[in-house]
Formats: C-alpha cells, sequence, structure tokens
C-alpha cells in the first residue's frame, strides 16, 4: 500500500521562475493539503484540496495556487519565484468523512531559489 | 486564525527518563490535536492524536493530555530511549468540511541522552 508520494524530491530554480510540485495520496484518500516548511520551523498550512476544489486557504499570497484532479492526485504551483520561497513543500493526505480524519505527509519536495 | 505555541525548543533528558512538551492554542473552536515526530531529512509521523472531546490518550510509551478550559495540551513520553531523538510538532485544526488545514507549533528538539 503506497502511502503519499511527491515529486521531484529536489529542485532548483532561480528567481521570478516558476515550479510545479506534485502529489498523489496515499491509496483511499481523497483530501490533500500542502504545506512550506522553512528549515528550522514547522509547517505551515498552504491550501487544502477536496472533490477538486479549494476549501481551505492559509496566509499565503496568490502567487502559490493548486488543483486537484479526478484521481485525488495534486498539484502546488508557485509563480514569480522569490528567495524565502526556498524551503521544504510538504503535501499531506486524508480520508473525508465525519469529524478528523489523520493527514499522512509525504516525503517532501525540497525547493531551492537562487 | 488559530496560534499554536510550544515549549520548550530544546529538551534533553537522560536516557530512561520521562520528557513532557507543551503547547497552548488559541482558537476555543479547534478540536483535533494531533502530535508528528519529524526526524532529520524524514516526513514528519502522527505519532499519537487526541480529540476534543477526551482529556488523555495513552499509546505505550506515549500520552497526551487535553485541557480544553486552560487550551493546552501536552506530550508525555516515558522511559525514553535514544530512538526517540527527532522534532516534535504539535499542531490544532477544526473538524468539518474538508477544512482542517493544520497549525503547526515551531517544534521541540528532543535529545536524548546515553
Amino acid at each position: 500500500d503506497a502511502g503519499v508520494t511527491q515529486s521531484p524530491t529536489h529542485l532548483i530554480k532561480t528567481r521570478g521562475q516558476q515550479v510545479t510540485l506534485r502529489c498523489s495520496p496515499k491509496s483511499g484518500h481523497d483530501t490533500v493539503s500542502w504545506y512550506q516548511q522553512a528549515l528550522g520551523q514547522g509547517p505551515q498550512f498552504i491550501f487544502q484540496y477536496y472533490e477538486e476544489e479549494e476549501r481551505q486557504r492559509g496566509n499565503f499570497p496568490d502567487r502559490f495556487s493548486g488543483h486537484q484532479f479526478p484521481n485525488y492526485s495534486s498539484e502546488l504551483n508557485v509563480n514569480a519565484l522569490l528567495l524565502g520561497d526556498s524551503a521544504l513543500y510538504l503535501c499531506a493526505s486524508r480520508q473525508a468523512g465525519s469529524g478528523n480524519q489523520p493527514q499522512h505527509f509525504g516525503d517532501g519536495t525540497r525547493l531551492s531559489i537562487l | 486564525g488559530e496560534n499554536v505555541e510550544q515549549h520548550p525548543s530544546t529538551l534533553s533528558v537522560q536516557e530512561g527518563d520521562s520528557a513532557v512538551i507543551k503547547c497552548t492554542y488559541s482558537d476555543s473552536a479547534s478540536n483535533y490535536f494531533p502530535w508528528y515526530k519529524q526526524e532529520l531529512g524524514k516526513r514528519p509521523q502522527l505519532i499519537i492524536d487526541i480529540r476534543s472531546n477526551v482529556g488523555e490518550k495513552k499509546d505505550q510509551r506515549i500520552a497526551v493530555t487535553l485541557n480544553k478550559t486552560a487550551k493546552h495540551f501536552s506530550l508525555h513520553i516515558t522511559e525514553t530511549q535514544p530512538e526517540d531523538s527527532a522534532v516534535y510538532f504539535c499542531a490544532a485544526s477544526k473538524a468539518g468540511g474538508g477544512a482542517d488545514g493544520l497549525t503547526f507549533g515551531k517544534g521541540t528538539h528532543l535529545i536524548i541522552q546515553p
């Protein structure tokens, strides 16, 4: 049973460029969340997708956008990259349902901005 | 929005002793409180969680307590072992409607001294 998978594992970009990160949720999960984890910090919530719609958004600018596909996989897009966007980007998935279901994380994509 | 404070930032204990990590939250509507363990270069892994209708939960050497009135919750690890060394994050969220993005604390670096 595959867990949450993310690609690529590492990425190097320059300021001003655009990037797309990908996430496949754990089998049986249909809700996907994205988090940004700066070095030495806790993960910060970017947004959450369910039924191909953005259901909740954290305090991130609209340079950060996403998408969820019918197979529940998801993409995170970041435009006009800044040096401060350098971080580990984590995807987490969970089953939908009443109450809170535990979120399970992928290994992340390490994004470096030069 | 929700704010989660976590203390201490670093905790060093002798192997075999107990470790306690404390968190406070600001939003009284939060009702789900997971704890994640993150080893260097790895994904956050859920180790235990608690919902607001429960005051305490135990799983072998790990326990979590929740005080809704005071808006704080704590992680207790007994009989610590070298493999418990990692960064621990507390988090909080609200149930319902697919809108349960996690707000994390800044983490506690737990060091188990041999």
